[in-house]
Parts: C-alpha cells; structure tokens; sequence
C-alpha cells in the first residue's frame, strides 16, 4: 500500500526567509510519481512542483524546489524568500505507475503561515 | 481557455436529501477524477472516468454514492440521501489522457449538510 506522511500540521516563517515543509513516503512501487499542491484559504488546488522517481536531478519551480532523498524516501518542499502569499495549506501527494489509473494519495498536509 | 468548472461552489442539503455536484472538464479532457476533502484532511481519491465508463470507483462509498461521465455534458457527483458525515469538499479534477504529471483541479464544491 501508499502512504504519504506529513508530520508537521503548522509551520510559521519570518517573510523573506526560506522553509522547508517534510514529507515522507512509503510505496513498493519501483516508479512513483511525487507532487506538491499549495491550497489558500479560498479552498483551490493549486500544482507547485512533481518529481519522478527516476528523475537525476531535484526539482524547481521557481521559488519552489523539492529536496528528493530516494533512499529516505523523502520529498521535502523548500519555499525560498518567502512571501505573505505564502500563507497556505501544503500538500504532498504521491503516485505510482503500476496504478493505471493514476489516482493521486495525500498526506494531511502542513499549514504554513508567513509572518510579516 | 477555461479551467476545470465545478458547480455549485457551494450547497447546502438538509438530511435525506439528494446532492448533485456537477464537473466540466477543460476542453479537450476525457478523464475525470473525484476527489473528497474532510475538513483539516487532505483529499481522498473517490472516482476515475472515462467519457462513458467508470475506470476506478474503488475510493466510492458502496452506499449512495454514484458517479457519471456522459458522452455530451458535464459528470455528475450524486450523493443519495445525504447525511451530516458528508459534508466535505468535493473536488474534480481533469486530463486529457492518465497524465504522468498530475492533472488539474476545478476549485471545488463544499457541500454541507444540515
């Protein structure tokens, strides 16, 4: 079986400075798919950044980078020079390729609040 | 180049009655998936589709619970006989094929039950 596990429910950071939200994973699957999703108080699902299994190099998006330690089995997200917008529900999600349907499996995810 | 559209974003069903949430995929998407929000949760897969066929129910409760992606229209979340556990966000989400980097989500509907 996945699971995702998320073990920070609340972070705080100072504005402008960098975090990062944990995640850790279990599957047996050899070939994964691992994503990132910020959901603001308005309640939408916004994509921040994916990372395959297979992929040589961590990836970036912007500000956002994920820290992927495949022997751990850790996908951490760092926010860098963070912003008040910041300020957000965090989830992490997982996908494995041997599931043709593609589904998607959450952890319960780390509010973030960004102080001024 | 609209988004995933979910209607309402907002319903509000008093106990025993029916909730029906409705998805239109972005243009050109054929597959469909369901997902549900507990409050302080994170989403929980419910349903996969296909223009016409149900691919993936295995996260539907047995009961009450149905889904549909006709040829022509939106799909269609219908909650039989509601009851106060579910209240929940309800989220759709849209590809044009099984994407390798996740698809998109409309944003939302929150269904409460009184």
């Amino acid at each position: 079986a996945q699971k995702i596990t998320q073990t920070q429910p609340g972070m705080f950071v100072q504005e402008k400075e960098a975090v990062t939200l944990d995640c850790t994973y279990d599957t047996s699957d050899p070939s994964y798919g691992l994503f990132w999703y910020k959901q603001p108080s308005s309640g939408e699902m916004i994509f921040l950044i994916y990372q395959g299994s297979y992929d040589q190099q961590n990836a970036t998006e912007g500000r956002y980078s994920l820290n992927f330690q495949k022997a751990r089995k850790s996908a951490n997200l760092v926010i860098s020079a963070s912003q008040l917008g910041d300020s957000a529900m965090y989830f992490c999600a997982m996908r494995g390729r041997m599931d043709s349907s593609y589904k998607l499996i959450f952890g319960s995810g780390t509010r973030l609040l960004v102080r001024p | 180049n609209a988004g995933v559209m979910q209607n309402p974003r907002h319903l509000v069903r008093r106990r025993g009655q029916e909730a029906r949430l409705r998805c239109s995929p972005m243009k050109g998407h054929s597959h469909v998936y369901w997902y549900r929000q507990l409050p302080e949760e994170g989403l929980k897969f419910m349903v996969y589709l296909q223009k016409e066929n149900i691919i993936d129910e295995s996260g539907m409760p047995k009961e009450r619970f149905s889904a549909e992606f006709p040829k022509e229209g939106p799909s269609i979340l219908r909650i039989q006989q509601v009851v106060r556990g579910d209240s929940a966000a309800y989220f759709c989400a849209s590809s044009p094929q099984p994407q390798e980097k996740g698809y998109t989500f409309g944003s939302g509907t929150r269904l409460t039950v009184v």
